[in-house]
């Protein structure tokens, strides 16, 4: 089956400018998650969604950071405006469902956001 | 509560030998432990997870021995080899089906297995 696919694979912007992410999760898979991975660190779960619903939103900076989830498949994750600290990569995940034994989650490549 | 610690930070070891990986939590609602495996520019694939109703997993080289009282847990790679070399993370979860089921992620290991 296919794997978690994510674009684009790399973003530069300059700091305040807006950027998009999108993710496409495997099929099938009612729960998408987004994390951050800084540099050195490990990733860090920014937004939950099952199905097209948010679940678990606690640490997303909602003052910059959206994300949405349309029709329960993809989803999109944009930050507005970029501030430096920003740049990480951030990794889309999906799994069949929340709870075991259907939580399994499969990573995609992540997209490498460098923020100037 | 939140935190998972890993260590080390950075491993090398040789050939054939044995890599241990530690990992220690606080939170004792965390009911699924697993280790990813991250190669660079790759996104972290699943190696291997645990419950905390065994004590011990294995598959193949790799072994997960789980201490409930302690909270904690370790990664033994087995006849390690220079295609291990790679970033390790462990994680944990709380999984619930009517709320969220966030894997808290270690620091991460850098392994180096010299040929």
């Amino acid at each position: 089956e296919a794997g978690v696919a994510q674009s684009p694979r790399y973003k530069i912007i300059e700091k305040r400018q807006s950027v998009a992410f999108w993710c496409n999760p495997i099929s099938g898979h009612a729960t998408l998650y987004w994390y951050q991975q800084i540099l050195g660190q490990g990733p860090k779960l920014l937004i939950q969604f099952q199905n097209n619903g948010v679940v678990d939103d606690s640490q997303l900076p909602k003052d910059r950071f959206s994300a949405e989830r349309l029709k329960g498949v993809d989803s999109t994750l944009k930050i507005q405006p970029a501030k430096l600290e920003d740049s990480a990569v951030y990794l889309c995940a999906s799994s069949k469902g929340p709870a075991f034994p259907y939580n399994e989650q499969f990573f995609g490549p992540g997209t490498r956001l460098t923020v100037l | 509560q939140q935190q998972v610690k890993q260590s080390p930070q950075s491993l090398i070891v040789q050939k054939g030998g044995i890599s241990i990986i530690n990992c220690a939590y606080e939170n004792t609602a965390f009911d699924y432990f697993p280790w990813y495996q991250q190669f660079p520019g790759k996104g972290p694939a699943l190696l291997i997870a645990i419950r905390p109703d065994v004590s011990e997993k294995k598959e193949g080289r790799f072994t997960i021995s789980f201490n409930k009282s302690a909270k904690q847990f370790s990664l033994h790679i087995m006849d390690s080899q220079p295609g291990d070399s790679a970033t390790y993370f462990c994680a944990a979860s709380a999984t619930a089906w009517t709320s969220g089921s966030r894997l808290t992620f270690g620091e991460g290991t850098q392994l180096t297995v010299n040929p």
